[in-house]
């Protein structure tokens, strides 16, 4: 498995971008696709998206299409998501997971998770 | 979208206790369903995978069955640190998660 350290804390105002950041560890990082998750306050989960370590591209959930983009920087074994035009509504923990056996339409289950990053957004 | 519906979505059990979650899917999403275990300020952790299949290192007093649309989650004999939140979650289209079961003592 591979270990995923998330980016601290973040509280935005309404209609502003966030970007959390999610590092592996270990060589099995640049070869990991990554999935972005969140959690409202006692909600279940929600997929958000995921960037496709074999090529390159990203995939957003319908829900945030538009709003959400996924990155990697493979030199420094890392994945982000940038959210943009915030709303109350969208404070969360926001998790990243990795997963397994992906091909070019989607993966398996999650075997790893980061410790998850709480987003506020607040006035 | 696939919704997946848990139930009971409380569940107060002893520790030494046999429960059992169900998780009902939309329609059939084979035996691709994930169980994972939350602790309160944690991420969740893998249990199951693939219905029955359990994770490296998870104990063998969680099992899992199903396919389809129905799938359970069975907890042999409960032990103090399995008080949590159990959540099911599919993997045949894209990524949906039942909304919860809290397992609470009695």
């Amino acid at each position: 498995q591979v270990q995923l350290v998330q980016s601290g804390p973040e509280v935005k105002k309404p209609g502003a971008s966030v970007k959390l950041s999610c590092k592996g560890s270990g060589d099995t990082f640049s070869t990991s696709s990554i999935h972005w998750l969140r959690q409202a306050p006692g909600q279940s989960l929600e997929w958000l998206g995921w960037n496709n370590a074999d090529n390159g591209h990203s995939e957003s959930s319908q829900s945030f299409q538009g709003r959400v983009t996924f990155t990697r920087d493979s030199s420094a074994n890392t994945a982000y998501m940038e959210l943009s035009s915030l709303r109350p509504e969208d404070t969360s923990v926001f998790y990243c997971a990795r997963a397994v056996a992906c091909n070019n339409v989607g993966c398996l289950h999650f075997d790893s998770w980061g410790q998850g990053s709480l987003v506020t957004v607040s006035s | 979208d696939i919704q997946m519906t848990q139930s009971p979505s409380t569940l107060s059990a002893s520790v030494g206790d046999r429960v059992t979650i169900t998780c009902r899917a939309s329609q059939s999403i084979a035996g691709w369903l994930a169980w994972f275990q939350q602790k309160p300020g944690k991420a969740p952790k893998l249990l199951i995978y693939q219905a029955s299949t359990l994770e490296t290192g998870v104990p063998s007093r969680f099992s899992g069955s199903g396919s389809g649309t129905e799938f359970t989650l069975t907890i042999s004999s409960l032990q103090p640190d399995d008080f949590a939140t159990y959540y099911c979650q599919q993997y045949n289209t894209y990524y949906t998660f039942g909304q919860g079961t809290k397992l609470e003592i009695k």
